[in-house]
């Protein structure tokens, strides 16, 4: 059964500063990985899509890669600033085309 | 392009009534998910319809059904409430779910009481 996991679950940083973000998955049979960000009371918004032949995928001062061997993928995110914080999900599509989900991390900028 | 509708976008229950919920994805879109999030046990896949075809179950009692019409749209139907199905109900649309980018909408909130 795959299982997801983000760490960590919560991250506190000043405005301006690179970080990193963590997900590791338990089972490398998959066929994507995706990263999401959550706005409290607010629906999902998709950051990046990992398709399992990628390595990494970037959009502006987000950068995403995937290690499948090692079941991890990380979230980096550059000059981060205070409309960054939300929380962070990422999620891998398993054999049967489901979203499987970690618990999230949540990120604070501070001005 | 319009993104992916929920209906409603909050609700009030009580403990046996049942519910729908409703949601329109983005044109051209045939793939509806339908998942569930609460506190305690995070975001859970409830079921995936394409083109009017339920492809995938999650691990959800039958009281939990849904089904997809022509126009793509799609609606889950929870039956005789329980407390523990208050959550934020999200349904996702894609091209083709799972090897596609999916796009959500805002959700709904189900509160039972």
């Amino acid at each position: 059964k795959q299982e997801v996991t983000q760490i960590p679950a919560a991250l506190s940083v000043p405005e301006g500063e690179n970080l990193v973000l963590n997900c590791s998955f338990t089972d490398s049979a998959i066929y994507n990985l995706q990263w999401f960000r959550q706005d409290p009371g607010k629906g999902l918004t998709s950051l990046l899509l990992i398709q399992s032949s990628q390595r990494e995928q970037t959009s502006g001062r987000l950068n995403a890669s995937l290690d499948k061997s090692s079941g991890r993928s990380t979230l980096y995110i550059a000059a981060s600033q205070p409309g960054d914080s939300a929380t962070y999900l990422c999620a891998v599509s398993d054999s049967n085309y489901q979203l499987i989900w970690g618990a999230g991390t949540k990120l604070i900028i501070k001005p | 392009k319009a993104g992916v509708t929920q209906t409603p976008r909050y609700l009030i229950k009580t403990r046996g009534q049942q519910v729908t919920l409703s949601c329109s994805p983005i044109s051209g879109h045939r793939s509806v998910s339908w998942y569930q999030q609460t506190p305690g046990q995070g975001l859970q896949f409830l079921f995936e319809y394409f083109s009017e075809t339920q492809r995938n179950k999650g691990n959800f009692p039958g009281r939990f059904s849904g089904r997809q019409f022509s126009n793509s749209r799609s609606e889950m139907n929870v039956s005789t409430l329980e407390l523990g199905d208050s959550a934020l109900y999200l349904c996702a649309s894609s091209l083709v779910a799972g090897t596609d980018t999916q796009y959500f909408g805002p959700g709904t909130r189900l509160t039972v009481l």
